[in-house]
């Protein structure tokens, strides 16, 4: 199988502590999305990069919150000293990008529980 | 400010019948609109999508109308299945930008 990959599926941590999430997206891809859902939601824009550089950063995105790319392929998200309110589903997407706009084509998410 | 609006939480339909998902947007500068199925416990899949410079785009039993008059996408699934049952979304998006919006979603359910 070759789409967008997401390690782990679930995680539970204790409030205080940092999480670490992978994303392996689709390897001729180079465009990749971190996006953020919660119940009742549509999936919220938390960050995006070409390549290796991070282009874009939501507001949504604390300074507890960190994304990296390195060489282009793999992403992490890690979140620093967790807050119940960052329970929620974590997802990584990627696509291709040209000229214009095109579809982007999401993991099956990281659900993070904080208690 | 929510750009992209699915004003029908849910959605009955008996099977074979046709099911209609609506999706309205306030931002005239969108030029690219989609729509994703979601599980239960997966990731959105990518359904169909549609430039603004069509106002219909088919793929098997699944068309997208947009009217960019009214700022209103719709969904039209024909026939239904009960495999059709789950939650669609709609997004959209500025060429040349990088965020795409999601609306609240739909949540269908097909009547066997």
């Amino acid at each position: 199988d070759t789409g967008v990959s997401q390690d782990p599926r679930h995680k539970i941590t204790k409030r205080g502590q940092n999480v670490t999430f992978r994303c392996d997206p689709i390897s001729e891809h180079n465009r990749l999305y971190w996006y953020r859902q919660t119940l009742g939601q549509g999936p919220e824009f938390l960050t995006y990069f070409q390549n290796e550089a991070q282009l874009e950063k939501s507001r949504l995105l604390s300074d507890r919150f960190s994304a990296e790319r390195p060489k282009g392929s793999f992403s992490t998200l890690e979140i620093q000293r967790t807050e119940q309110g960052d329970s929620a589903m974590y997802l990584c997407a990627s696509s291709l990008g040209g000229t214009g706009a095109s579809p982007l084509h999401f993991g099956n998410g990281t659900r993070l529980t904080v208690t | 400010d929510q750009q992209v609006k699915q004003n029908s939480p849910s959605l009955s339909v008996q099977e074979g019948r046709i099911s209609i998902l609506n999706c309205d947007y306030t931002n005239s500068m969108f030029d690219y609109f989609l729509w994703y199925k979601k599980y239960p416990a997966e990731g959105p899949t990518f359904l169909i999508s549609i430039s603004s410079i069509k106002d219909k785009n088919e793929d098997g039993r699944f068309t997208v109308f947009l009217n960019k008059s009214a700022k209103h996408l719709s969904l039209h699934i024909v026939p239904s299945q009960p495999g059709d049952s789950a939650v669609y979304f709609c997004a959209a998006i500025r060429s040349g930008t990088y965020k795409y919006i999601f609306g609240t979603g739909t949540r269908l359910k097909v009547l066997a």
